[in-house]
């Protein structure tokens, strides 16, 4: 199975300040058909999870243009680039490039 | 809209089966592979199951293999999950997706005497 090693597991942020989660999975996500199937979700309380980016780097439709997502092959990275209050919840990367997909461990957003 | 609505959440005893059904519309439910993930109370999020567009191919979480069994009727839109020998650790909200993007609010699955 792909393990996925998400960091930090926690953010204290006061708004406006950006914010960098780091995803590293243990195999390549790029898939022969060259997309790379990692994706982005944000979990608030109580929520399913909701999808932020997919493929890296793709925001998906109605997602705030302060969220960006970067990287390639193993190593990944959401962006915030100015928090605000409504970002509070979990933040998961999941790759999806072969079963069983697997998430990272979540990392938990708090405003101050 | 897509929307994808999960029914048959319950409390069941370890050993007991369930039924867990998931609506799909919005969307050529058809022509996308489906899928089943879990959340137990305060962890973090585990798929359990896929299937491809057609049914002719699932796949499935070493944690279920055997137990679980995940179906389709594409003339009714709908995804199953067939749960049998349910444990205590098989409690959690589950999920039916049509991933990346579109998942539904969950169905509470209990398993305690």
């Amino acid at each position: 199975d792909i393990v996925m090693t998400q960091t930090p597991l926690s953010l204290s942020l006061t708004p406006g300040q950006p914010a960098s989660i780091s995803c590293k999975s243990s195999q390549s996500l790029l898939f022969s058909d060259g997309r790379t199937y990692l994706d982005w979700y944000l979990q608030k309380a109580g929520q399913p999870p909701q999808l932020l980016i997919y493929e890296g780097s793709n925001r998906f439709s109605g997602v705030p243009d302060r969220f960006s997502g970067s990287g390639s092959g193993t190593g990944f990275t959401l962006k915030i680039s100015r928090v605000e209050a409504e970002d509070v919840g979990v933040y998961y990367c999941m790759q999806r490039i072969q079963p069983p997909w697997t998430f990272g461990q979540g990392t938990k957003v708090e405003i101050k | 809209e897509v929307q994808l609505v999960e029914s048959g959440g319950d409390l069941v005893q370890p050993g007991g089966s369930l039924r867990l059904s998931c609506a799909a519309s919005g969307f050529i439910f058809s022509s996308h592979a489906m899928s089943w993930l879990r959340q137990a109370p305060g962890k973090g999020l585990e798929w359990v199951s896929a299937i491809s567009d057609s049914g002719g191919s699932t796949f499935y979480a070493d944690s279920v293999k055997g137990r679980f069994t995940v179906s389709r009727d594409n003339s009714k839109n709908t995804l199953y999950l067939h749960m049998n020998s349910l444990r205590a650790e098989d409690t959690a909200v589950y999920y039916c997706a049509s991933a990346p993007a579109y998942w539904g609010q969950g169905a509470l699955v209990t398993v305690s005497s």
